[in-house]
């Protein structure tokens, strides 16, 4: 069965510091990929997605991801963290024509 | 553009009492996702309405949960009747196809607590 696993439940890290989340899929095609972001009391919001060609997505807010296919991830990176990164952070992937499986996310705490 | 709407943002009932949460599509889309989030199972996808027809409902917990879609811009979700584990947090997103790759808009939830 499609399962995502995000292995960092919460991650702290100083503002201006580099950033990485974790994310591993299981999924036995090519699989879509999605980062969203949920920031305290929103709604979620893409941050980026992976169908097919470069392996390294850029997206929004200066946030980009790499799709290692031998890895089965799709780590999600930023290099210097700003204090409103603070928020929790989802990675998903689609399964069939619609359904979007999602990781338990990983809260992201920033230090001033 | 408006996004997706939801209403109420939060809701506090007493167990046994019906609750309906409401949403509003962002315009043009025509698929429409309903969510619940909660700290335990994360987020669960509870049903999908394509063109205003429901495609997959196996998400919705029991019959105490039901879902319309009565036009194209609109939706409810009912709850009768609550009981204090459906408190969580639910999201309506939609979408302009029935596609893995368009993205789903979130909408901003509903707080539901009930006591």
């Amino acid at each position: 069965a499609q399962s995502v696993t995000q292995p960092d439940i919460h991650i702290t890290v100083s503002e201006g510091a580099s950033l990485e989340l974790r994310c591993n899929y299981s999924y036995g095609a090519t699989p879509y990929l999605f980062w969203y972001v949920q920031s305290p009391g929103q709604g979620l919001q893409l941050l980026l997605k992976y169908f097919s060609g470069d392996t390294l997505v850029q997206g929004i807010k200066g946030f980009e991801a790499e799709f290692k296919r031998s890895q089965s991830s799709f780590n999600l990176r930023k290099p210097s963290v700003h204090w409103s990164d603070a928020a929790e952070y989802f990675c998903a992937v689609a399964s069939g024509t619609y359904k979007y499986i999602f990781g338990t996310g990983t809260r992201l705490k920033v230090l001033a | 553009d408006a996004g997706v709407i939801q209403s109420p943002r939060h809701e506090v009932t007493e167990m046994g009492q019906e609750v309906t949460l409401r949403c509003k599509l962002i315009s043009g889309h025509n698929s429409l996702f309903w969510y619940r989030q909660t700290m335990m199972r994360g987020l669960e996808l509870l049903i999908y309405f394509n063109n205003n027809v429901p495609i997959d409902d196996s998400g919705m917990p029991e019959d105490r949960f039901s879902a319309k879609m009565p036009n194209a811009s609109f939706s409810t979700l009912k709850i009768q009747p609550s009981e204090p584990r459906d408190s969580a947090v639910y999201f309506c997103a939609s979408t302009t196809a029935m596609s893995s790759y368009n993205e789903q808009f979130f909408g901003p939830g509903t707080r539901l607590t009930v006591l």
